[in-house]
């Protein structure tokens, strides 16, 4: 069974830093991997989503890599916003989607 | 724009009682699916459906039951709600293939008494 682990649990950096979350899984034999935001008490948005023939995936000033041989992902975040404050989460795509416990980041002004 | 829908936001039910969450898409997709959220546990599947009257069970079916009699309506049903149903409830909808990304409603927070 897939298992979908996400390392730091939470995260608090000052306003303008560039900072990486991780996303690690257990089976490489994945369609897709993607990354998703949720504000408190929502439900998830998509950001990006990576098919398994590529490498990464680029908007604004995020940025995701798919490492599917060693079964990593990162998410980059580039000069940090207090809005991007939010819980994000991975999600592999094995027929059906298995989720991290997400990265919570606190992003102070 | 892209919709997934839910009943409701909040939910407050006393232990015993049958509880239904809805969920509905207007995407035409055919996978649906409903998830459970809890602190430091993530998304949990508990149920999902590829298309109307078609069910499969996730990793923590039991206490739930699902309903899917139209392509857009797809329904979580607890049975008997207990305390340990207390959560969060997060529908999705997907459509096929690998570009697809899930679509998630709102979300229904259900405290049960």
């Amino acid at each position: 069974k897939q298992e979908v682990t996400q390392i730091p649990a939470a995260l608090s950096v000052p306003e303008g830093e560039n900072l990486v979350l991780n996303c690690s899984f257990t089976d490489s034999a994945i369609y897709n991997l993607q990354w998703f935001r949720q504000d408190p008490g929502k439900g998830l948005t998509s950001l990006l989503l990576i098919q398994s023939s590529q490498r990464e995936q680029t908007s604004g000033r995020l940025n995701a890599s798919l490492d599917k041989s060693s079964g990593r992902s990162t998410l980059y975040i580039a000069a940090s916003q207090p809005g991007d404050s939010a819980t994000y989460l991975c999600a592999v795509d094995n027929n059906d989607m298995r989720f991290g416990a997400g990265t919570r980041l606190t992003v102070k002004p | 724009d892209v919709k997934v829908t839910q009943s409701s936001r909040y939910l407050v039910k006393r232990t015993g009682e049958k509880v239904f969450l809805e969920c509905v898409q207007d995407m035409d997709h055919e996978n649906m699916f409903w998830y459970r959220q809890d602190p430091g546990l993530g998304l949990r599947l508990i149920y999902f459906s590829y298309d109307v009257k078609m069910k499969e069970k996730g990793d923590i079916p039991e206490g739930y039951s699902v309903s899917r009699e139209k392509k857009e309506r797809f329904s979580l049903i607890l049975e008997s709600a207990s305390t340990n149903q207390t959560s969060m409830y997060l529908c999705a909808s997907w459509g096929q293939g690998a570009k697809e990304t899930q679509y998630f409603g709102p979300g229904t927070r259900l405290l049960v008494l």
